[in-house]
């Protein structure tokens, strides 16, 4: 059975702690991408990247940065967390042979 | 930008209506894809569709590519409490993934 698994299913850290999302994937996927959900906006990609130590900004990747040090595994880093950056965190991972995302449960960030 | 914009937001239908969910955008994406989420899980993907026109079943569920590639629909006939969940469209455009706003249905038993 195929999964992308996520750290953490909740966390709540205070402003200006330094935050680490850990993402692991078992399917030897190529991409792997960080998306954050919020109500009325559907998800928005922060980043992604398509091979190991290769990133590449998503649509607002302001606030955050990410690392790839092997294939299996994504993480995104919020250098100094906002209240603004409290949302669902959703990782995930595709083949290049298709299209279909596979995602793990997400990481409910709260920042105080 | 939200390039992709899906009608209605929010849905609550009793169980056997039938209901349909559009996704509209301005711009031409390579494929569309259909994506189910439920309370604390991910995404999970329903269909992929790629020829303007496509028109591809799953089940309960009919999915249609817009000729255009600009749009697509969600058709659900007599729908069941356990289609409940939010429905989300996903345009792709070389690596990147653009979602829509998403639509929440709830069908009532």
């Amino acid at each position: 059975d195929v999964k992308v698994t996520q750290s953490s299913r909740y966390l709540v850290k205070r402003t200006g702690e330094k935050v680490f999302l850990e993402c692991v994937q078992d399917m030897d996927h190529e991409n792997m991408f960080w998306y954050r959900q919020d109500p009325g906006l559907g998800l928005r990609l922060i980043y992604f990247s398509y091979d190991v130590k290769m990133k590449e900004k998503g649509d607002i990747p302001e606030g955050y940065s990410v690392s790839r040090e092997k294939k299996e595994r994504f993480s995104l880093i919020l250098e100094s967390a906002s209240t603004n950056q409290t949302s669902m965190y959703l990782c995930a991972s595709s083949s290049t042979r298709n299209n279909e995302q596979f995602f793990g449960p997400g990481t409910r960030l709260t920042v105080l | 930008t939200q390039l992709l914009e899906q009608s209605p937001q929010f849905l609550s239908i009793q169980e056997g209506e039938n209901l349909t969910v559009y996704c509209n955008s301005s711009s031409v994406f390579s494929s569309l894809q259909w994506y189910r989420q439920e309370p604390g899980e991910g995404p999970v993907l329903l269909v992929t569709v790629v020829t303007g026109g496509e028109v591809k079943k799953l089940k309960r569920l009919t999915f249609q590519f817009g000729d255009a590639r600009k749009d697509s629909s969600l058709h659900i006939t007599a729908a069941q409490p356990g289609d409940t969940g939010l429905y989300l469209c996903a345009g792709i455009r070389t690596y990147k993934y653009i979602f829509g706003t998403g639509t929440r249905l709830k069908v009532l038993a």
